[in-house]
């Protein structure tokens, strides 16, 4: 089957800890991107990839990090410096530029406390 | 700035209804408009596109129409179903790239 996986589905830190969210696709589609959805708002762009080896900061990148060092891969990493990290955090990839519809993962909860 | 409104208040129509979604935005000239479709604790799923030049697309029970001029799209589901109950989620282009700028979503509710 292919699609796009994230994992966990449930995470929870403490305070000042650094945590790495996982994505995942087999799609072979060359865009990938992480947004950031709170209860009763939008969903919010933290970072994209259109390609390996490249990344650009979306509309709330502060306090988050991101790689692309394989196509199937872009994990995100909320640090210690995101302000309020606790949210629901979805990955979605796309065949490239273009007016292509993304397929999203099934999302990471992160609580921290 | 750009701005996508949708409304927050959740839609509550009987099974068999038509349902009409509605997305609004302001200070934008999208080349195309997405909708997608969000159960709770899920991702989203796409469901349409529609581009500037294209007045009306339909999909099965789903219809959406895009209306430069007022800067609005409706979303239709004909002959709703309980199982039609979800978000559904207007998302436009930004500076006609693939980068997207998501509303907040209206929910749906069908009655049987």
């Amino acid at each position: 089957d292919g699609g796009i996986t994230q994992s966990p589905k449930y995470l929870f830190r403490k305070e000042g800890q650094n945590v790495t969210l996982s994505c995942e696709q087999n799609l072979n589609h060359d865009a990938m991107y992480w947004y950031r959805q709170d209860p009763g708002q939008g969903l919010r762009l933290i970072y994209y990839s259109q390609i390996v080896n490249d990344f650009q900061k979306g509309d709330i990148a502060e306090g988050y990090s991101v790689s692309r060092e394989k196509k199937e891969s872009f994990p995100l990493t909320v640090t210690s410096a995101q302000k309020n990290p606790t949210a629901f955090y979805l990955c979605a990839s796309s065949i490239g530029q273009g007016t292509y519809e993304q397929y999203f993962g099934p999302g990471t909860r992160l609580t921290v406390t | 700035s750009q701005k996508i409104e949708q409304n927050s208040e959740a839609l509550n129509i009987q099974e068999g209804k038509t349902a009409t979604l509605t997305c609004n935005y302001t200070n934008y000239s999208p080349a195309y408009l997405q909708w997608y479709r969000q159960d709770p604790g899920r991702g989203p799923v796409f469901l349409l596109l529609i581009r500037e030049n294209e007045k009306e697309k339909r999909k099965e029970r789903l219809k959406v129409t895009f209306d430069t001029t007022l800067k609005q799209s409706l979303f239709h589901i004909t002959a709703s179903q309980p199982a039609d109950s979800a978000t559904y989620l207007c998302a436009l282009d930004r500076d006609s790239s693939y980068k997207l700028i998501f509303g907040s979503g209206t929910r749906l509710l069908v009655r049987p």
